[in-house]
C-alpha cells in the first residue's frame, strides 16, 4: 500500500529555521517526484514546490512565495524528501503536505502528471 | 502563472442531486488538469486527473470534462459521503495552481 508520512511540524518564531520530512512507503520512491503543497488555516491548497527524479537530475521548481527560503532534498535510499524551511515568517503558518507524482518525458524534460497520493499533514505554525 | 477560477464557491445540495462545478483557466492548455476532494481536517484525495480520468478506486458517479480553459466536475448522484470541499489543479505550467475551491454541504 502506497503511503506518505509527513513529520517535523511544529511551533517556531519567525526568521527560524524548520526541517519537514517525507517517508515513503508501498512503491518505488526513485521513480516519482514529490511534491510539498501548504494550506493557511481555513484556506485553499498551495503548491510549495516539487523534486524531480534522480534520473533527470533531482532538480527543484518552486513557489515565487517561497523561492531562496525553501529547499527541497530528496535521500532515495531512504525513500525520504525533506522540506528545509528557512527564513520563516508568519504568513508560512499551516499545514504541509506532501505528495508523489507520477512523470513523463518530453523532449528530454521530465514533467509532472498529476498528484495521486498525499500524505495526512504536518502543522508548522510561525509565531512570536 | 495561469489562475484558476472555480464556481460556485459553495453549493447546498440534497442526497441523490446532480451536481456540477466548473473551473476556468486564464490561459489555455490541454488536459493536465486534476480534481481534489477534501474533508475537514483530511488530506486532499485524487479523483479525476488528465481533465477525465478516474483515479482507481473512486465510484463512478464521479466523472471530469473539458479542455481549453473550460472544465466540469459532475457527481452523477451526490452520497452522503460526499458532503466536501472541492479543488481543481492545473499541472500544465509552474507554479501548479489551484482553483479557490468549491464547499459542498447539506441543503
Amino acid at each position: 500500500e502506497v503511503e506518505l508520512v509527513e513529520s517535523g511540524g511544529g511551533l517556531v518564531q519567525p526568521g527560524w529555521s524548520l526541517r519537514l520530512s517525507c517517508t515513503a512507503s508501498g512503491f518505488i520512491f526513485g521513480d516519482y517526484a514529490v511534491s510539498w503543497f501548504r494550506q493557511a488555516p481555513g484556506r485553499g491548497l498551495e503548491w510549495v514546490g516539487f523534486i524531480r527524479t534522480k534520473p533527470y537530475g533531482g532538480t527543484t521548481e518552486y513557489a515565487a512565495s517561497v523561492r531562496g527560503r525553501f529547499n527541497i532534498l530528496r535521500d532515495d535510499s531512504r525513500s525520504i524528501t525533506y522540506l528545509q524551511m528557512n527564513s520563516l515568517r508568519t504568513d508560512d503558518t499551516g499545514t504541509y503536505y506532501c505528495s508523489r507524482a507520477p512523470t513523463y518525458r518530453k523532449r528530454s524534460l521530465e514533467y509532472l502528471s498529476h498528484f495521486d497520493h498525499w500524505g495526512q499533514g504536518t502543522l508548522v505554525t510561525v509565531s512570536s | 502563472d495561469i489562475q484558476m477560477t472555480q464556481s460556485p464557491s459553495s453549493l447546498s445540495a440534497s442526497v441523490g442531486d446532480r451536481v456540477t462545478i466548473i473551473c476556468r483557466a486564464s490561459q489555455t492548455f490541454s488536459n493536465y488538469l486534476s480534481w481534489f476532494q477534501q474533508k475537514s481536517g483530511r488530506a486532499p484525495q485524487l479523483l479525476i486527473y488528465g481533465a477525465s480520468t478516474l483515479q482507481r478506486g473512486v465510484p463512478l458517479r464521479f466523472s471530469g470534462s473539458g479542455s481549453g480553459t473550460h472544465f466540469t466536475l459532475t457527481i452523477s448522484s451526490l452520497q452522503p459521503e460526499d458532503f466536501a470541499t472541492y479543488y481543481c489543479q492545473q499541472t500544465y505550467s509552474i507554479p501548479f495552481t489551484f482553483g479557490g475551491g468549491t464547499k459542498v454541504d447539506i441543503k
